[in-house]
C-alpha cells in the first residue's frame, strides 16, 4: 500500500517562503513522479509542478515558475515543494500526489497525501 | 493554457438516479482527460483516466466518455457515498501544464 505523508499546518508571513515535505512509503519507488496540487479555501484544484525523484528533473506550471522549486531527497523518499514570495492568495491546502506513470509523467494521480494547510497572514 | 470548463456548477439528483456531468476543453486534448471525486475535507480520488478507463477499485457505475473537447462522466445509479465534488483534469500538454475544471458539486435532491 502506497502512502504519501505530509506534515502539519503552517502559518507564514507575506513575502516569506514555505517548504512543504511529502514522504513516500509502502509499495512505491522514486521512479514515479510526485506532483504538487493546491486548493485555496472553497476553490478548485490547481497543478503547481512535479518531479521524478530518480531523475531529479522537475516541471512547473508557468504561473509559479518564478517562485517554486520542487526537489527530492532519495535517501528519505521525501519530496519537497518550496514556494517563495508568499502572498495572502497563496493560502491553500497543498497536496502531493503520485503520478500513475513509471519513469514518466503520465499526468494523472492515483495516490494523494492528506494535504497541509499553509496560511499566509501578517 | 488549456482551459477546462465543467457544467453544471451544481447538480441535484436523487439517490438511485443517473447523473451526467460535462467537461469541455478549450482546445482538443484527444483522450488525455481524468476525473476525480473529492469529498469534504479529503484529498481527491482518481476515478477515470484516458477519458474512459476506470482507475483501480472504482465501481462500474462510474463511466467516462468523450474525446477532443467534449467529455462526460456518468454515474449510473447514485449511491449515498457518491455525493461529492467532481473535477475533470487535462494532461495533454508537454512539457506538463495540467489544468483542472472548476468542479461540479453533486448534491442530493
Amino acid at each position: 500500500q502506497v502512502h504519501l505523508v505530509q506534515s502539519g499546518a503552517d502559518v507564514k508571513k507575506p513575502g516569506s517562503s514555505v517548504k512543504v515535505p511529502c514522504k513516500a512509503s509502502g509499495g512505491t519507488t522514486n521512479k514515479y513522479a510526485i506532483n504538487w496540487v493546491r486548493q485555496a479555501p472553497g476553490q478548485g484544484l490547481e497543478w503547481m509542478g512535479g518531479i521524478i525523484p530518480f531523475f531529479g528533473v522537475a516541471h512547473y506550471a508557468h504561473k509559479f515558475q518564478d517562485r517554486i522549486t520542487i526537489t527530492a531527497d532519495e535517501s528519505t523518499r521525501t519530496t519537497f515543494m518550496e514556494l517563495s514570495s508568499l502572498r495572502s492568495d497563496d493560502t491553500a491546502v497543498y497536496y502531493c500526489a503520485r503520478d500513475l506513470g513509471f519513469e514518466e509523467f503520465l499526468g494523472y494521480f492515483d495516490y494523494w497525501g492528506q494535504g497541509v494547510l499553509v496560511t499566509v497572514s501578517s | 493554457e488549456i482551459v477546462m470548463t465543467q457544467s453544471p456548477a451544481t447538480l441535484s439528483v436523487s439517490p438511485g438516479e443517473r447523473a451526467t456531468l460535462a467537461c469541455r476543453a478549450s482546445q482538443g486534448i484527444s483522450s488525455n482527460l481524468a476525473w476525480y471525486q473529492q469529498k469534504s475535507g479529503q484529498a481527491p480520488r482518481l476515478l477515470i483516466y484516458g477519458a474512459s478507463t476506470r482507475a483501480t477499485g472504482i465501481p462500474a457505475r462510474f463511466s467516462g466518455s468523450g474525446s477532443g473537447t467534449e467529455f462526460t462522466l456518468t454515474i449510473s445509479s447514485l449511491q449515498s457515498e457518491d455525493f461529492a465534488v467532481y473535477y475533470c483534469q487535462q494532461y495533454s500538454d508537454w512539457p506538463p501544464a495540467y489544468t483542472f475544471g472548476q468542479g461540479t458539486k453533486l448534491e442530493i435532491k
